[in-house]
């Protein structure tokens, strides 16, 4: 089944304690991307990825990181998460450039204390 | 940056009456553009997307929208709401000028469908 996989889907932490939230498309994508969905901002783009090492920052990058060294993985960091990152993170994918449909995956929800 | 607005964050509509989800973005250049559905606790969903040709574009569950250049408008349409719309509902926008991959959504609309 194609489709995008997000892990952990629930997280709780504490300030400064560094955690990665892992994402993964089984469609050979070369476009991924990570969203945060805050009520009444929708969703903005964090970081977004045309390939392997390719990445490039959205709309609200502070405070995150990404890699992308397999096609497959596109995982966000957070190296010293902050409780204004308490959020609902979507990452989602899309195949190549004309292809614009993306697919999301189910979401992550952090709470940071 | 771009904007993307959704006029009414909340919208209801009785079942059976038409539905009609506000868009507007601010590119100068003809951008894609992009409805999506959100169910609670899930991910969101492509309903339809406008890239080019055809102005009026149908999508899937009955929904379709009217690209229109001269309002910078994307509104979507249902003829007949069902209990199962009732969801919340995300306009998106990409531009043609933008490198790669970056999207701009709007702040939502949530439907409510009243039996």
């Amino acid at each position: 089944e194609a489709q995008v996989t997000q892990n952990p889907r629930y997280l709780i932490t504490v300030t400064g304690k560094k955690l990665t939230v892992t994402c993964s498309q089984n469609m050979n994508h070369e476009y991924m991307s990570w969203y945060r969905q805050d009520p009444g901002l929708g969703l903005r783009q964090i970081y977004y990825s045309m390939n392997v090492e390719v990445t490039d920052k959205g709309d609200v990058p502070e405070g995150y990181k990404v890699s992308r060294k397999e096609k497959r993985n596109f995982p966000l960091i957070l190296e010293s998460p902050s409780p204004n990152q308490t959020s609902l993170y979507f990452c989602a994918s899309r195949g190549w450039e004309g292809q614009e449909t993306q697919y999301f995956g189910p979401g992550t929800r952090l709470l940071v204390l | 940056a771009q904007s993307v607005t959704q006029l009414g964050s909340h919208v209801s509509v009785s079942e059976g009456a038409l539905v009609l989800l506000r868009c507007n973005y601010s590119s100068s250049v003809p951008p894609y553009l992009f409805w999506y559905v959100q169910y609670p606790n899930q991910g969101l969903q492509l309903l339809l997307k406008y890239t080019t040709g055809a102005t009026l574009v149908k999508g899937i569950n009955g929904f379709e929208a009217e690209f229109k250049k001269s309002e910078t408008s994307f509104h979507l349409t249902k003829p007949s709401a069902h209990m199962s719309d009732a969801a919340e509902y995300f306009c998106a926008v990409r531009t043609l000028s933008n490198t790669g991959n970056q999207f701009y959504f709007g702040t939502g609309t949530s439907l409510t469908v009243i039996p």
